[in-house]
């Protein structure tokens, strides 16, 4: 167990909906980041997000957005659900914002399936 | 832009083999490397890590890596494997001093018995 959790586990929905999934980082880790697995695309990162604030933006479309709350969880939003954003979404977190010398723990992932 | 090769996708081998997974890493400044294991319906867990220092870093459960910078590569070594390594490996890479890992596609190792 890596501290880091995700919710839901598992999440089917139908295209052109929108859906929320949400990260709890390890305590007292201040940087979450958001990961898209697919069979083509492999793993991939999608944003990162420091004590609140954004600090680093990867391959997220713009029909995705995420968001880190003042408790520190961390929350991805995607909209207007494509069956291509079907995938394995993770996130990890870590101490700083940089990654020198810090190493990535990440969670198990929200298997989200778009039918 | 950092990116990340990994050579085989699919490796098998029997019990008490060696094994090697490359990775070659495309970035022209220093770099932090790290290899992640996902085990069947976990999630990733850091293997081994290289930040500075001795170029042979030894991780968890046996695994070895050693950078070449000459070449570019960080590739995963056991002496002997066990049928519980089964398991997809990723190599990624990480500028010093920036915020995302790139990862390579991974490598499906099946490990029979």
């Amino acid at each position: 167990d890596s501290g880091v959790t995700q919710t839901p586990k598992h999440l089917i929905t139908a295209t052109g909906q929108r859906v929320t999934l949400r990260c709890s980082p390890r305590s007292g880790d201040l940087s979450v980041y958001w990961y898209q697995q697919s069979l083509d695309q492999g793993l991939q990162f999608l944003i990162q997000y420091y004590n609140g604030e954004e600090r680093a933006k990867g391959n997220i479309l713009e029909r995705f957005s995420a968001q880190q709350f003042p408790d520190l969880h961390s929350e991805l939003n995607l909209s207007s659900l494509e069956l291509g954003d079907s995938a394995l979404y993770f996130c990890a977190s870590s101490v700083e914002s940089s990654l020198a010398g810090v190493e990535q723990f990440f969670g198990p992932g929200t298997r989200l399936t778009v039918l | 832009a950092q990116s990340v090769s990994q050579h085989n996708h699919h490796v098998i081998l029997s019990e008490a083999a060696s094994l090697e997974l490359g990775c070659n890493y495309s970035y022209g400044g220093t770099v932090n490397l790290f290899w992640y294991v996902q085990y069947p319906g976990q999630h990733l867990q850091l293997l081994l890590k290289y930040f500075s220092g001795d170029p042979l870093v030894k991780g968890i459960k046996g695994f070895e890596a050693e950078f070449i910078k000459s070449k570019f590569s960080f590739n995963l070594r056991k002496p002997s494997v066990q049928w519980s390594d089964t398991a997809e490996y990723f190599c990624a890479v990480n500028a010093r001093g920036g915020n995302k890992l790139t990862f390579g596609t991974g490598t499906q190792l099946k490990v029979e018995l």
